[in-house]
């Protein structure tokens, strides 16, 4: 059965770079996953399909700030040049598989 | 562009049911994998269940089993949710999402409706 697992918090200071992570459980670590944000008291956006090679389709609208990459059974978004509305939680999904969800604070 | 425009909020008591909306403006639903998440307060998104309406046969989350049920109308390019039996527990934020398929199988969440919060009490 798929897991995704994602730390809960994490933290960079504004105009930094972060670098989230989600984990695929054992044996799936070639699916594809999708990123998604959500600000405080908004619904979720999309932003992100994520393979296993790294390459990415970033939904409409999504800066060039937000990128993903891929090592393995580990899927990363990266979030450079950090802006305040960048504070939000982050999801990663494949079907109806969520991760927890990792909140990010911008210092 | 392609929204999702779902109904408004809703006040239940429990036992009772509620049904939500979502309806595809600017867009068809057809060929995607319609999912329902939902969000309690101060939680996470969890997967309910979803549909590809094209071919009709829905399915659900485990914890949801016998108590949702989803459907599509491709006429209206509009799906809905309905929960019955609702407890305070139930109490939450609910979404549509569109999945676009891939060759895989599996889905991916492209497109949010803007939530529909249902109130559970008494």
């Amino acid at each position: 059965q798929l897991v995704l697992t994602q730390s809960p918090s994490a933290s960079a200071s504004l105009g930094a770079s972060v670098k989230l992570t989600c984990t695929l459980s054992s044996g799936h670590s070639s699916y594809a996953i999708a990123w998604h944000q959500q600000q405080p008291e908004k619904g979720p956006r999309y932003l992100m399909k994520l393979n296993s090679d790294g390459s990415h389709i970033k939904g409409d609208g999504i800066p060039d700030r937000f990128s993903g990459s891929s090592s393995g059974a580990e899927r990363y978004l990266t979030i450079s040049s950090l802006q305040s509305e960048d504070e939000a939680d982050y999801y990663c999904q494949t079907s109806g598989v969520f991760g927890g969800g990792t909140n990010l604070t911008v210092l | 562009q392609v929204q999702l425009v779902q109904s408004g909020a809703e006040v239940k008591k429990p036992g009772s049911s509620v049904k939500v909306s979502c309806k595809a403006s600017g867009g068809t639903l057809s060929n995607y994998a319609i999912s329902w998440v939902r969000q309690a307060p101060g939680q996470g998104l969890e997967w309910m269940g979803g549909i590809i309406p094209i071919f009709t046969t829905a399915n659900y989350a485990q914890k949801f089993e016998g108590r949702v049920t989803i459907t599509a109308d491709d006429s209206t390019n509009t799906a809905y949710m309905e929960l019955s039996s609702l407890r305070s527990e139930d109490t939450a934020v609910y979404y549509c999402a569109r999945g676009m398929l891939s060759g895989t199988g599996h889905y991916f969440m492209d497109v949010w409706g803007k939530g529909t919060t249902v109130t559970v009490s008494s």
